[in-house]
């Protein structure tokens, strides 16, 4: 069981907007904008997307944006492309003891 | 560019030893902390270990404590991660990652190797 929730699955066909949420607790996502975005695509390593809850790193589509609410974290994909499809991963920096960073389960996004 | 290689998996019978490297071109390594990740067969992905840009640090999960041993070599580019006492559950691509903060930590992850694989079977 990961420390933060995300949903399994989501889709959407090309062109649309999909959001991904990513849940914790008031011991990470809920204190801290260490919030950070990983996409990897079948057979690939990690990619990051976003990080600081809603900063892109230079060469990421400005279609990828980031954002929080509480204890929950969004990436929300616009203007959907064949490319996007892969798992996306959330990670928040947490005050508990080691680790210092949890992960959610990722999310496999399918686009239709 | 920032490049990350690993090496050093294989097949290891339990209670085995392995020693993984990651070598790093690209960017000033020893400004940096790395990380070490790894994601199971199949599964999500797991943080490891971190050692500061200096090596005065390091950190573990509790999964590995007392097992793994993270080092770095900063005349070489080259990070360490002794894995003793290996067990079953320790089988995983295993990623070295840089941290996205200069003399920092920031827990964020800006690049990433393609991964070493360990297979703890016998």
């Amino acid at each position: 069981q990961s420390a933060l929730t995300q949903p399994p699955s989501v889709s959407g066909s090309p062109g649309q907007s999909v959001t991904i949420s990513c849940t914790g607790t008031s011991s990470d996502v809920g204190s801290y904008n260490r919030v950070s975005w990983y996409q990897q695509p079948p057979g690939t390593a990690p990619k990051l997307m976003i990080y600081e809850v809603s900063n892109r790193p230079s060469g990421v589509p400005d279609r990828f944006s980031g954002s929080k609410s509480g204890n929950t974290a969004s990436l929300t994909i616009s203007g959907l492309q064949a490319e996007d499809e892969a798992d996306y991963y959330c990670s928040s920096y947490t005050s508990s003891s080691t680790p210092h960073v949890v992960f959610g389960g990722g999310t496999k996004l399918t686009v239709l | 560019q920032v490049q990350l290689v690993e090496s050093g998996g294989g097949v290891v019978q339990p209670g085995g030893s392995l020693r993984l490297s990651c070598a790093a071109s690209g960017f000033t390594f020893s400004d940096y902390g790395i990380h070490w990740l790894r994601q199971a067969p199949g599964k999500g992905l797991e943080w490891v270990s971190f050692i500061r840009y200096d090596g005065s640090n390091k950190y573990y999960a509790d999964s590995v404590k007392g097992r793994f041993t993270i080092s770095r070599d900063n005349s070489k580019n080259t990070l360490y991660l002794q894995m003793n006492s290996l067990r079953g559950e320790d089988t995983a691509l295993y990623y070295c990652a840089k941290d996205l903060a200069a003399a920092g930590t920031s827990y964020c992850f800006d690049y990433w190797g393609q991964g070493t694989l360990v297979t703890v079977s016998s």
